[in-house]
């Protein structure tokens, strides 16, 4: 099956930094889709992006599908942003990433 | 009103019970999913449906059934708890059309389940 994975595994900012969180699946998708799971556990979708950039406030993500890789970016990150990130790739049901668990400091 | 409601929220219960979780949604989606996320981890697939009636068996099937009622309701079941069976449940729902997902995919709030 397809495997999905994520790196880095931990990030540890200071308020107010920039990151980069990747996200390499071994073959081709139909789309794909990244959450932030709050530290209560909820699930956020945060995009949905088959091909292209996409940008919703400080968060952008790129999905470049022919090299099987999407990235996220956060700006200016803030304490809220704190939580797991899960990439997961659609075929005909979610494969879920291991995920990276972002922790950010005041 | 949320996407798609999972009840109950949270259980604690004992080896050897059955426990049912349910989902249910509003968006009108034909597909819908169970997931498990143990501590620390993704979420693995348990079951999915593609419609009423088509019951699809996932990455960890095992000590779980399922039951697709309605469009709009996916109900979880353990036959027989036990301990490693103790995650955060998710439902999720889907639109499928012409090969591909139309939507993203909505997740419930989750189901703590503690198996004692």
């Amino acid at each position: 099956g397809i495997q999905v994975e994520q790196s880095p595994p931990d990030l540890i900012l200071q308020e107010g930094a920039n990151s980069t969180l990747r996200c390499n699946f071994s073959d081709s998708v139909n789309n794909l889709q990244w959450f932030h799971q709050n530290p209560w556990g909820q699930l956020i979708n945060l995009f949905y992006i088959p091909s292209g950039t996409k940008q919703n406030g400080r968060l952008s993500a790129t999905t470049v599908a022919t090299e099987r890789y999407s990235l996220l970016y956060i700006s200016s990150s803030q304490t809220t942003d704190s939580g797991v990130y899960f990439c997961a790739v659609n075929t005909d049901k979610l494969i879920f990433g291991t995920g990276t668990r972002l922790q950010v400091f005041p | 009103d949320a996407d798609v409601t999972q009840t109950p929220r949270n259980r604690i219960t004992k080896t050897g019970k059955r426990i049912m979780l349910e989902c249910s949604q509003t968006k009108g989606h034909d597909r819908m999913y169970w997931y498990r996320q143990d501590p620390g981890l993704g979420l693995r697939l348990i079951y999915y449906s593609f419609d009423v009636k088509d019951i699809n068996k996932g990455e960890i099937s095992d000590g779980y059934s399922v039951s697709r009622q309605a469009q709009a309701k996916f109900s979880l079941s353990l036959e027989s708890a036990i301990p490693n069976q103790t995650a955060l449940y998710f439902c999720a729902t889907g639109s499928w059309e012409d090969g591909g997902f139309t939507d993203t995919q909505y997740f419930g709030p989750g189901t703590r389940l503690t198996v004692l």
